[in-house]
């Protein structure tokens, strides 16, 4: 069965300080793995995406790690904002339906502190 | 901004009644996802239109429809709304990238069912 699983399930950190998200899958075939940032009530905006060959990626203070053997991926966020305060989610795209059929985590409720 | 619009923002209902949520692609974009997302959850994949045919479709009654039109914009319809169908409603075009589809998300339509 394809799942993609998140932890933490919540966080809460100071302003200012470091986090490390995890994303465990088992979507398979695997075609590619997105980060999105969703604000409550508002739709997914996506963060980073990558392929089966990619290992690492960065978008400013969001870095993605992916280590496709065996099926983990990390976001880092670096120095966080008091608008990094949102839902992470992360998303798997399977390579068997022709369009690309998405599978989401639940989301790391990501709280920032002053 | 995505490019990706929805309406209504919100919108109340009561059990039984039947309601219909529209969606506005991104210009040049031939795919439409539709996801339902509750409180604290992950978003959950309802169906996909690919050129006005439904393309795929989770685990959902035949009570939601959908529709795409020439244009590319949809609808997602629910007949005998339940309680349970309260969630925020999220719809998402794709473009093709290499390695897969990126879907943008519109801002989403928060039901509520009373």
């Amino acid at each position: 069965k394809n799942q993609v699983e998140q932890s933490p399930q919540s966080l809460i950190i100071l302003e200012g300080k470091n986090c490390t998200l995890q994303c465990n899958y088992t979507v398979s075939p695997f075609s590619n793995l997105r980060w999105y940032k969703q604000d409550t009530g508002r739709g997914p905006v996506s963060l980073t995406i990558m392929t089966f060959s990619e290992n690492t990626k960065s978008n400013g203070r969001y870095t993605a790690t992916l280590d496709a053997d065996t099926k983990q991926s990390s976001l880092h966020i670096t120095a966080s904002q008091l608008s990094d305060s949102a839902s992470y989610i992360c998303v798997v795209t399977d390579r068997g339906s022709t369009l690309g059929r998405l599978y989401f985590g639940r989301g790391t409720q990501l709280t920032v502190w002053p | 901004e995505t490019g990706v619009t929805q309406s209504p923002t919100h919108l109340i209902k009561t059990r039984g009644q039947q309601v219909t949520l529209r969606c506005s692609s991104q210009s040049g974009h031939n795919t439409v996802s539709w996801y339902q997302q509750a409180l604290g959850q992950g978003p959950q994949f309802i169906f996909q239109y690919y050129r006005e045919e439904e393309n795929g479709r989770g685990n959902f009654p035949p009570r939601f429809s959908g529709l795409q039109f020439p244009n590319y914009s949809s609808e997602l319809n629910v007949n005998a709304l339940e309680l349970d169908d309260s969630a925020l409603y999220l719809c998402a075009s794709s473009l093709r990238l290499a390695g897969g589809y990126e879907q943008f998300f519109g801002p989403g339509t928060r039901l509520t069912v009373l």
